[in-house]
């Protein structure tokens, strides 16, 4: 069966030091990839997706993951953090059709400290 | 342009009362998903339509949930008799062809 794993359920980081919050999935072939973000109250915005070719791939508000096939993972980065980047963030995968539900991750909610 | 709205944005409803939550998707996207995001089970799929089919229904967690989709655009999901675990935020999705899916605002549901 198909699953993704966030092994991080909370993560606390200072306002400017680097940022990485972890993703493993389970899945029959390689999947298309995807780190959503929900700010309190919202919906799922769409930070970035990795569907072929290069294996870095950046996103919207300085966001970047990394595929590693050979690890199931698609860890997502950020250099420097921001207090706005206090959210909670999701990592989904579907089948490489494209057509077809995600399955997300259970999330991980990040807190910015000054 | 405008993105996925639903409605309402909250709805709170007895225990054993219907409700309808409804989903306006981003004009031209074929693919509809609903979801539920609950805080014991995260976020869960419900039910993806094509046009106005619906290929996978396999998240429906009982015959008490239905929905349907009319003109290939709107769509409404139904709760039969709702029970208290139905509490959650229904959320749904849109994507062109082969795509991404872009998420509404979600409407959260109480059930008392």
């Amino acid at each position: 069966a198909q699953s993704v794993t966030q092994p991080d359920i909370h993560i606390t980081v200072s306002e400017g030091a680097s940022l990485e919050l972890r993703c493993n999935y389970s899945y029959g072939a390689t999947p298309y990839l995807f780190w959503y973000v929900q700010s309190p109250g919202q919906g799922l915005q769409l930070l970035l997706k990795y569907f072929s070719g290069d294996t870095l791939v950046q996103g919207i508000k300085g966001f970047e993951a990394e595929f590693k096939m050979s690890q199931s993972s698609f860890n997502l980065r950020k250099p420097s953090v921001h207090w706005s980047d206090a959210a909670e963030y999701f990592c989904a995968v579907a089948h490489p059709s494209g057509n077809t539900p995600l399955v997300f991750g259970k999330g991980t909610r990040l807190s910015v400290i000054a | 342009g405008a993105g996925v709205s639903q409605s309402p944005s909250n709805k709170v409803t007895e225990k054993g009362k219907d409700v309808e939550l409804r989903c306006d998707p981003i004009s031209g996207h074929t693919a509809l998903y609903w979801y539920r995001q609950s805080l014991g089970q995260g976020l869960e799929f419900l039910i993806y339509f094509q046009g106005n089919s619906a290929p996978d229904k396999s998240g429906l967690p009982s015959d008490r949930f239905s929905a349907e989709r009319t003109g290939g655009s709107v769509s409404t999901l139904t709760i039969q008799r709702t029970q208290q675990e139905d509490s959650a935020v229904y959320l749904c999705a849109s994507s062109p062809l082969g795509q991404f899916q872009y998420f509404g605002p979600g409407t959260r549901l109480l059930v008392l």
